[in-house]
């Protein structure tokens, strides 16, 4: 069936660092591809998308590239901040009337200052 | 204010109990959608709605029951839960089913005694 995986966390990082975490699908089809992030005590707030081979979604300096090829959806960011520590999903669609996003476990990122 | 709005933020009940989780959306939405969210796992997709009718029931226990009166509430009712059905339960929205963004509330963290 179809899947996601991320790389498992938690990621700690020092402020104005760079960062990867890494996202890899399966699934038939040309499905559409999500990050979403997660705040404490919050829910769940779409980051960007991208819903075809090549498109690079981004947005709030965090940006990901839909790798049709290598089936990946690495979401990157040049120089991370405290404000971005959160759990990040990556997700999937695959645009059909009556489904849903499939999610990854989700990464947690930690940033200090 | 996230347009989806979930009450209570917090419950304990005990095994025997029959208790209530709300969800309400003012973002003039067709779909609506309870996830359940455990440490270290993927989010799970319990129940999709779209127009008020069901189009998704991921063999859920029966002890979980959604409702959707309208295109702006969902309910999912509990009964006999189990400890391990703790867990922060998610609902969310969207235009549509498919690859629509998901409008998510802040979860109810649900704990069973």
């Amino acid at each position: 069936g179809d899947s996601v995986t991320q790389m498992e966390g938690p990621v700690t990082l020092s402020e104005e660092a760079f960062l990867t975490i890494n996202c890899t699908y399966t699934a038939t089809g040309y499905p559409s591809l999500f990050w979403y992030v997660q705040y404490p005590g919050e829910g769940l707030q779409l980051l960007l998308k991208a819903t075809k081979a090549d498109d690079k979604g981004s947005n709030k300096g965090f940006e990901a590239t839909y790798r049709k090829e290598t089936t990946s959806f690495h979401l990157e960011k040049g120089s991370v901040q405290v404000s971005d520590s959160a759990v990040y999903f990556c997700a999937l669609s695959k645009g059909q009337a009556g489904t849903a996003l499939i999610f990854g476990k989700g990464t947690t990122l930690s940033v200090s200052s | 204010e996230t347009g989806v709005t979930q009450t209570p933020r917090h419950l304990v009940m005990g095994m025997t109990n029959k208790k209530s989780l709300k969800c309400e959306q003012h973002l003039g939405h067709n779909a609506m959608y309870w996830y359940k969210q455990s440490a270290k796992k993927p989010l799970e997709l319990m129940f999709v709605y779209s127009l008020e009718e069901r189009v998704e029931n991921n063999s859920v226990p029966s002890r979980f029951s959604p409702e959707c009166p309208n295109s702006s509430h969902l309910f999912l009712h509990l009964h006999t839960l189990q400890p391990e059905d703790s867990a922060l339960y998610l609902c969310a929205s969207s235009q549509q089913t498919g690859d629509s963004p998901l409008h998510f509330g802040n979860g109810t963290r649900l704990t069973v005694t």
